[in-house]
């Protein structure tokens, strides 16, 4: 069953307009993390946010923010004022505790936004 | 401080044959996980390694094996190659299994 739901298959801005991914995943642990990572074109995933389960204080980053709601079991994710190096995929990621092996490392990702930011 | 790197960057092979990809960590790290990416099944966990034992197992076939060695390099192996092997193999690494990981610029795998 898939863990993690991004809905948006692609969304097209102008550059400077703001963008929101969601982002939906399903768990019956009490502790987890949350990822967005983001690839360009270039193919390498790059990390862009973590956030644990206990920590539900949403937060700005420069241009990035995040809307973390257990409730809705929802973690999205916004870009303002878009430019056009933000143009790529965008994936959100869940890591659950492994206990057999007291393991976090194993990443559930979601199918992926496409952004297209353009001029 | 150097990122993690992969190689080969590109590879090609023919059906039935083996490969070995190579992942080298951030200094430092000591967790390395494997994840493949495919257009049709998007990324897929492959395997975890910590202390150069796997800590975690997705749900590949027995030919997609790896390893950790003392100074936390990581390979992966595919043998008897298909074409659905085809892909790109995607190493990451973590200070240890609980911290956020950071990934190579991949291995793109091509199976003809």
């Amino acid at each position: 069953a898939q863990k993690v739901t991004q809905a948006q298959t692609e969304i097209s801005v102008v550059e400077k307009e703001d963008v929101t991914l969601d982002c939906v995943y399903e768990t019956r642990d009490t502790t987890y993390y949350l990822f967005w990572y983001k690839q360009p074109p270039s193919g390498e995933l790059v990390f862009l946010i973590r956030r644990n389960s206990f920590d539900e204080q949403n937060e700005i980053s420069g241009r990035y923010s995040w809307n973390f709601q257990k409730s809705t079991s929802s973690f999205n994710f916004t870009i303002t004022a878009s430019q056009v190096v933000d143009s790529a995929v965008y994936f959100c990621a869940l890591s659950e505790h492994q206990m057999t092996t007291d393991s976090w490392g194993k990443l559930q990702f979601g199918a992926g936004t496409q952004v297209v930011v353009t001029p | 401080k150097a990122g993690v790197t992969q190689t080969p960057r590109y590879l090609i092979k023919t059906r039935g044959q083996q490969v070995t990809l190579s992942c080298s960590p951030i200094s430092g790290h000591r967790s390395v996980s494997w994840y493949q990416q495919t257009p049709g099944q998007g990324l897929q966990f492959l395997f975890e390694y910590f202390s150069e034992t796997q800590r975690n197992k997705g749900n590949f076939p027995g030919r997609f094996s790896g390893r950790q060695f003392s100074n936390s390099r990581s390979e992966m192996n595919v043998s008897t190659l298909e074409l659905g092997d085809s892909a790109l193999y995607l190493c990451a690494s973590s200070l240890s299994h609980s911290y956020e990981q950071y990934f190579g610029p991949g291995t793109r795998l091509t199976v003809t």
